[in-house]
């Protein structure tokens, strides 16, 4: 079984501030892991993935996020936070080896950047 | 870029009525999938379909049936609405083989039970 968890469900941070979202998950099986953001009205759209090899994975808008098998932990960052990146982000896991790719959400985060 | 539709952003309804919710992508995706969103949930599960004519449950089906007769067509039914299948409905869509293709989103259906 699979499950996600982010920690924290509303973020706020100053413009330029470090952003860091968390994500711990579990998984009987080596991780496939995904963030998503969903900005408002829209549906959701693929930040980053990691699947194999390097563990820092780099995703669109500046965002990147590290692979720690040791801590089940799959930690969303950007160095500098812009106005635009105020929206929804959500964590999810699937397991290698899965045919159908189905995915399992966290509860997601709502990122407030403030000026 | 892969582009998914669902037929609606809003949608209102009466109890007992039967509702349809459509979603087409035009990427020949051989998966598809509804989610329901609810704040503090994430998104859960309803149905997905690997194929023409298949289907799978998830993790949260009871109330809603599947349609899908033809590739690029994922349509989810609720039999009888009720109150509390009032919530944010997302469809996905995704290649098949290993896990780690990613799915692609429809910009959602706010559905409301009146």
């Amino acid at each position: 079984a699979q499950s996600v968890t982010q920690l924290g469900s509303h973020v706020s941070v100053s413009e330029g501030a470090l952003v860091l979202l968390r994500c711990n998950y579990s998984s009987s099986v080596p991780p496939y892991l995904f963030w998503y953001v969903q900005y408002p009205n829209q549906g959701l759209q693929l930040l980053l993935k990691y699947t194999t090899g390097a563990t820092l994975v780099t995703g669109i808008n500046g965002f990147e996020a590290e692979f720690k098998k040791s801590e089940t932990s799959f930690h969303l960052t950007k160095p500098s936070a812009h106005m635009s990146d105020a929206a929804e982000y959500f964590c999810a896991v699937t397991g290698s080896g899965g045919g159908y790719n189905k995915l399992i959400f966290g509860a997601g985060t709502r990122l407030a950047v403030h000026p | 870029d892969v582009k998914v539709t669902q037929s609606s952003r809003y949608l209102v309804k009466r109890t007992g009525e039967k509702v349809f919710l459509e979603c087409v992508q035009d990427m020949d995706h051989e998966n598809m999938f509804w989610y329901r969103q609810d704040p503090g949930l994430g998104l859960r599960l309803i149905y997905f379909s690997y194929d023409v004519k298949m289907k799978e449950k998830g993790d949260i089906p009871e109330g809603y049936s599947v349609s899908r007769e033809k590739k690029e067509r994922f349509s989810l039914i609720l039999e009888s609405a009720s109150t509390n299948q009032t919530s944010m409905y997302l469809c996905a869509s995704s290649f098949p083989g290993s896990s780690n293709q990613p799915q692609h989103f429809g910009d959602g259906t706010r559905l409301s039970i009146l």
